[in-house]
């Protein structure tokens, strides 16, 4: 069974930083494209980050030079380190996997609150 | 990139048919996915590849497509359908995604 763990959300001050971690089971990270996708409270979903053979990695232009994506194969957890928070930055974050068969596969989320 | 649009609510009866349709010029090339999502939990694929639906979801979940709009069908929806439906598909390196509608059954 494939499960996806977020972890490293909390609250932190305008300019701060902030890595969240999704701990993957069931498949391989490596091998699948893995995304991380955030929805702001009461709004909708925006696509944030995708990495996918190891080293492809694209970024949403709100996020671009700010934030991170990266995989640790050792330990099959997918990153995603932020840097400059913004208040417009505060949202639940969710990684996904998209398997082989286009079959997505969806994390629990974890919230990031950007406020002084 | 594209837009999905996606009617912000839909209401049935128990038992009723309920049908959410997802538009945009992107589907005409792209496969589409919908995910339900209930407060608290994480998003669940119903159908993916626009009408593939995922081991554990109930038949009564079924997906369609033609042209640049897509459409998930609940036939003889549950209370326990009721949830937030967001379609979404691939564009180039991301993804889009739909407004989200509000599926009550009551």
């Amino acid at each position: 069974e494939v499960q996806l763990v977020e972890s490293g959300g909390g609250l932190i001050q305008p300019g701060g930083s902030l890595r969240l971690s999704c701990a993957a089971s069931g498949f391989i990270v490596s091998s699948n494209y893995m995304s991380w996708v955030r929805q702001a409270p009461g709004k909708g979903l925006e696509w944030v980050s995708v990495i996918y053979s190891g080293d492809s990695t694209y970024y949403a232009d709100s996020v671009k030079g700010r934030f991170t994506i990266s995989s640790d194969n050792s330990k099959n957890t997918l990153y995603l380190q932020m840097n400059s928070l913004r208040a417009e930055d505060t949202a639940v974050y969710y990684c996904a996997a998209t398997t082989v068969t286009l079959l997505d596969y969806w994390g629990q989320g974890t919230l990031v609150t950007v406020s002084s | 990139s594209y837009e999905l649009t996606q009617p912000s609510s839909v209401s049935v009866s128990p038992g009723q048919t309920a049908t959410i349709t997802c538009s945009g010029d992107g589907l005409a090339k792209k496969y589409a996915r919908w995910f339900q999502q209930k407060p608290g939990q994480a998003p669940v694929v119903v159908i993916y590849k626009d009408s593939e639906r995922p081991s554990g979801i109930p038949e009564r979940f079924s997906g369609s497509s033609s042209g640049t709009t897509v459409t998930l069908t609940i036939s003889g929806a549950q209370v326990e359908d009721e949830a937030d439906y967001y379609c979404y598909s691939a564009a180039d390196n991301n993804w889009v995604f739909g407004g989200g509608t509000k599926l009550t059954v009551l």
